[in-house]
């Protein structure tokens, strides 16, 4: 597509139940990123994934948190037992090989009520 | 532990004026620099990047990199009040693939 594409675009969901949110990347991009931003925060790296490869877990603040990518494609982010702190807003964004910087999607702006 | 830092603001100019944002990093062996712009609510867009030393220079906007120093700046000339945005400062540290630190932005605010 032209750009990358996130859904939903807004989430409410109740305490303790589980989310899935999905990125579809830019054609032809070939690493995936996931982002985290609480409101009023800076951006925290959640996960990498870059190929083939081994995706880059390193940021994923605990067990509930997971995420899968098929192949150079459509990724998504599944959190379990959400709890209130895991509101925020997702972001998700694509790159080119190499070091061209991001493009992001709008996000997925998560509330846990 | 990598380490982007920015002055968080607001920075507040008058339109027509120079806006300098500035952004220091910890990692020394870092290659790759970026600014973003960040509406309220909306999410980042990437406005310029910068690889080695020197200025950068893309319409109004001129991204500078000391790697000595270990610093990067953004100046935005003839400040707009559309230019009102968070700023955020990446650092890429490693060739090739990898992940961007952020800085958590500076906010500029340009008054009529």
């Amino acid at each position: 597509g032209a750009g990358v594409s996130q859904s939903p675009s807004n989430k409410v969901t109740e305490k303790g139940k589980d989310v899935e949110l999905r990125c579809d990347p830019i054609s032809g991009h070939t690493a995936l990123y996931w982002y985290r931003q609480r409101l009023g925060q800076g951006l925290e790296f959640l996960i990498y994934f870059q190929g083939n490869s081994a995706p880059d877990k390193s940021g994923l603040p605990s067990d509930r948190f997971s995420a899968e990518r098929t192949g150079e494609s459509v990724s998504t982010l599944t959190i379990q037992r959400t709890q209130q702190e895991d509101s925020a807003v997702y972001l998700c964004a694509s790159s080119f090989e190499g070091n061209y910087g991001y493009t992001f999607g709008s996000g997925t702006r998560l509330t846990v009520v | 532990q990598k380490e982007v830092e920015q002055n968080s603001g607001p920075l507040s100019v008058p339109e027509g004026a120079i806006a300098s944002l500035n952004c220091t990093y910890s990692d020394r062996v870092s290659q790759s620099f970026f600014w973003y712009r960040q509406y309220s609510g909306k999410s980042p867009e990437l406005i310029m990047s910068i690889y080695s030393n020197g200025d950068k220079e893309d319409g109004r906007f001129t991204a500078q990199l000391n790697k000595a120093s270990q610093y990067v700046s953004l100046l935005i000339r003839d400040s707009q009040p559309s230019d009102s945005a968070t700023y955020l400062c990446a650092v890429n540290s490693r060739g090739g693939y990898s992940t961007l630190t952020f800085g958590k932005g500076t906010m500029l605010l340009v008054s009529p």
